[in-house]
């Protein structure tokens, strides 16, 4: 099976635009997770979407949304970017239950 | 929520020691614990995993080993070679059997180098 991809792979943007991200999980897989990966916090979860439906949200403002399409293929929204959301964006698929595995990434840098 | 403390930050061996990296979460309610290796520019891959209902799970040179009591979990590596240099993440899981969904926690990961 194809692995998890995920574009663009580099993206850089400029404060208080807006930027979409999309991840394409591994074929059969329902469950996408996103996550953010910097240097000093390590991994931290966005929101984990399962069958078009948000299951779990993680502790990030209301300007990170996402959402599912019924293919599984999954999109990032990150609203009023700020310097601070310069990270490596990462999503995961999983059929739901324990395994996941993780996109290539998606690199965002603001300025 | 859970929390997922992991030690240490960085860890330096000679090739041919064994490497032990240690985590402890806080939800005892976490029934999954998979560990992932990140080599520099790649994504982060599944190594080894292990389910509350083992103790203890081997693949070759690697191991992990769960105490449910104490609420942490260890990954061992031996004999280990320049190509396990990475960076090794733990991680916690909750799986809910209402919903199918689970939400993972991640440990702040150890830089492994392993020194010819």
């Amino acid at each position: 099976k194809a692995g998890v991809t995920q574009t663009p792979r580099y993206l850089i943007k400029t404060r208080g635009q807006q930027v979409t991200l999309s991840c394409s999980p591994i074929s059969g897989h329902r469950s996408v997770s996103w996550y953010q990966q910097t240097p000093g916090q390590g991994l931290q979860f966005l929101f984990e979407y399962f069958s078009e439906t948000q299951r779990n949200k993680g502790n990030f403002p209301g300007r990170f949304s996402g959402r599912q399409f019924s293919n599984s293929r999954s999109e990032m929204n990150v609203s009023t970017l700020e310097l601070g959301d310069s990270a490596l964006y990462l999503c995961a698929s999983g059929e739901g239950r324990y395994e996941q595995y993780f996109g290539p990434g998606t690199r965002l840098t603001v300025t | 929520g859970e929390n997922v403390e992991q030690h240490p930050s960085t860890l330096s061996v000679q090739e041919g020691d064994s490497a032990v990296i240690k985590c402890t979460y806080s939800d005892s309610a976490s029934n999954y614990f998979p560990w992932y290796k990140q080599e520099l520019g790649k994504r982060p891959q599944l190594i080894i995993d292990i389910r509350s209902n083992v103790g203890e799970k081997k693949d070759q040179r690697i191991a992990v080993t769960l105490n449910k009591t104490a609420k942490h979990f260890s990954l061992h590596i031996t004999e280990t070679q320049p190509e396990d240099s990475a960076v090794y993440f733990c991680a916690a899981s909750r799986l809910n059997p209402s919903n199918t969904g689970n939400q993972f926690y991640f440990g702040t990961g150890t830089s492994l180098t392993v020194i010819p």
